[in-house]
């Protein structure tokens, strides 16, 4: 079975652009979270999704936002990108939402350069 | 404040080596603890969950263990290999009003030959 797929896996960008950063689940996976890892740091959560609906959000600014699709699948969009957000977004997939004990599955993630 | 504290920050050691990492965490109420292993370049791969009731669960060479009442975890690597070198990151899961998992920093172990 594929595991969770990111596109693209690297991208490079200019301050004041927007990017749309992709995340494919864990076939039946119901949940996908969203991180932002700088280098060097653990990853710091962004937002959840689960059941196309909004369940948690961390304390990232409102230029981040994300939705999540019929299949499961999501975006995380960016506006308006600073040189700080420079890192690695990762995307997670899991069977639900609460705290179980069934693992987030990461992606390898996406690698976004602000210039 | 939920916090994971991991240490050290980094590590280096040789080849065929043992070597323990620690977690301390204020996550509460507590649900799980999860070790996982990040390759550079790589998302995380979980390596062992600990939960309430568990001290110690091993994966092959990788043993963690679990003291809930100093909320400390540690990870034991025993006889290093070269493809151990990656970084480790303790996360914690709070059985309370929010799912959202709390990552330490990571510890960055490198196995020399």
């Amino acid at each position: 079975d594929a595991g969770v797929t990111q596109s693209p896996t690297h991208l490079i960008k200019t301050r004041g652009q927007q990017v749309t950063l992709r995340c494919s689940p864990i076939s039946g996976h119901k949940s996908v979270s969203w991180y932002q890892q700088v280098l060097g740091q653990g990853p710091q959560f962004i937002f959840q999704y689960y059941e196309k609906e909004e369940r948690g959000r961390g304390n990232f600014p409102d230029r981040f936002s994300a939705r999540q699709f019929p299949n499961y699948s999501s975006e995380l969009n960016v506006n308006a990108l600073l040189l700080g957000d420079s890192a690695l977004y990762l995307c997670a997939s899991s069977l639900n939402r609460g705290p179980s004990n069934q693992p987030q599955h990461f992606g390898d993630g996406t690698r976004l350069s602000i210039l | 404040k939920n916090q994971v504290e991991q240490s050290p920050q980094s590590l280096i050691i040789l080849e065929g080596k043992n070597c323990t990492l620690q977690c301390n965490y204020t996550v509460s109420p507590f649900s799980n603890l999860r070790w996982y292993k990040q390759d550079t370049g790589r998302g995380p791969v979980s390596l062992t969950i600990m939960t309430f009731s568990e001290n110690t669960k091993s994966n092959g060479r990788y043993t963690a263990t679990l003291d809930a009442d100093t909320k400390q975890s540690s990870l034991h690597i025993t006889a290093s290999q070269l493809s151990d070198s990656a970084s480790y990151i303790c996360v914690v899961r709070s059985s309370g009003g929010s799912y959202i998992p709390t990552f330490g920093r990571g510890t960055s172990l490198i196995v020399h030959p």
